[in-house]
Parts: C-alpha cells; structure tokens; sequence
C-alpha cells in the first residue's frame, strides 16, 4: 500500500489529453514539494515534473504538474504513442522522514 | 552530463548481505545528496536511504534496522549494503543522484536487477 494514491491505469487516444493524479495528505504533498516520473518498460525512470511543475531541460511543455491542497496533477497533451510509460509521483513525508511514492500509473495510448 | 554508474552482485541466497555500489561520472559530488531506491518486479518504487557527501545518511524507517549507505567522495562513488536479505528484497535497484531541499532525482543508474533464490 502505497501513502500517496494514483490511479492504476488511464488510457486516451493519441492526439488527446490525459491528467493523472496523485493524493496524500498534510505530512507529505500538503507541505512539500511534488515530482512526477516516466518509466518506460525497461528503464529507469525519468524526472518529467519536479517543485510541482518545472520542467527540466529538454521536457516538452505537453507535460505539465499542479498541486493543490494535497492533491497533486500530471496533464500531458497531444498524447502520442511513445508516451505509452508507468508514471510516478513522489515528494517527501515529513511524518516519515523519507522519500514516499504513488504507486504508479500505466498510461495507454489507444 | 552526468552519469551514474552501477554494480554488484545479482544473485544472493536468502541471509545474505547485498552489496551494490555506483559511480558518478560529471557534475558536482559534494553539492548533492545520493539515494538508492528499489523496484519489485512488476511493482512501484521504494526509497532506501540517502547520504550527503559528508558522510550523513538518512533510511527509510521500514529498512533502516538492516541498511547501510556509505560514501567515498575521493572516488565519487557511494555503496549500498542490505543484510539478511529474504525473497522480498528481489528488486532492480536504482542508484540515483538527490536534489534537496525539493526534492527529487534527476539522474539516475540503469539499475541493476538482485534476485533472491536459495
């Protein structure tokens, strides 16, 4: 079981929007901050989000990440198939004093 | 561009200690904390612990009775040791470089698969 909670899976046709979410509570996305992650099969993952929603260099602006309260969203427009990953979303659990991650979600692109 | 670098043993019998260590390639070392995280197979991540290239480290509480990460900054590299390792610690274990205070990994090793089988 996870402390922050994602959706299993999403699925959306290419060309269209996808958003994930990923809830906690007050000791982790309530009071820090966000990041999301790409994991294609067979790879490490890949930093696509972090302070909630900066990019790194080199990250399309398709992706995107907001927070609020202690929720926090993953948008990703103009879906292609290459986008076909698991993501993550992860921050810090003050209560916990560790590093807390979703359990992840599988997007499809029908 | 920095590049992280990973070894170690993949095959470990149940009681023994996992031992991994990585290497990091460009960039600063002593600016950044280091992490190691884990993945079952066909499961999501879990953070292990962190360290600072001061030597403090940081575990995750539902391991730390049986972690060890250590640093040796004059050859930028950090190691991971996991004592009495059972079934459930099978995973690909992912060496990582950790921004704090965000936080969040920005680079990361290719992983190394450790498989627990007696």
């Amino acid at each position: 079981q996870s402390v922050l909670t994602q959706p299993p899976s999403v699925s959306a046709a290419p060309g269209q929007k996808v958003t994930i979410s990923c809830s906690g509570s007050s000791s982790n996305i309530g009071n820090n901050y966000v990041s999301w992650y790409q994991q294609l099969q067979g790879t490490a993952p890949k930093v696509l989000i972090y302070d909630n929603n900066k990019r790194p260099s080199g990250i399309p602006d398709r992706f995107s990440g907001s927070k609020s309260g202690t929720s926090a969203t993953l948008g990703i427009t103009g879906l292609q198939t290459g986008d076909e990953a698991d993501y993550y979303c992860g921050t810090w659990d003050t209560s916990l004093s560790a590093v807390v991650f979703g359990g992840g979600t599988k997007l499809t692109v029908l | 561009q920095v590049q992280l670098q990973q070894w170690g043993a993949g095959l470990l019998k149940p009681s023994e200690t996992l031992s991994l260590t990585c290497a990091v390639y460009g960039g600063s070392f002593s600016g950044y904390y280091w992490s190691w995280i884990r993945q079952p197979p066909g499961k999501g991540l879990e953070w292990i612990g962190e360290i600072k290239h001061s030597g403090s480290t940081n575990y995750n509480p539902s391991l730390k009775s049986r972690v060890t990460i250590s640093v040796d900054t004059s050859t930028k590299q950090f190691s991971l040791r996991l004592s009495s390792v059972t079934a459930a610690d099978t995973a690909v274990y992912y060496c990582a470089r950790f921004v704090r205070p965000d936080p969040y990994f920005d680079y990361w090793g290719r992983g190394t698969l450790v498989t627990v089988s007696s």
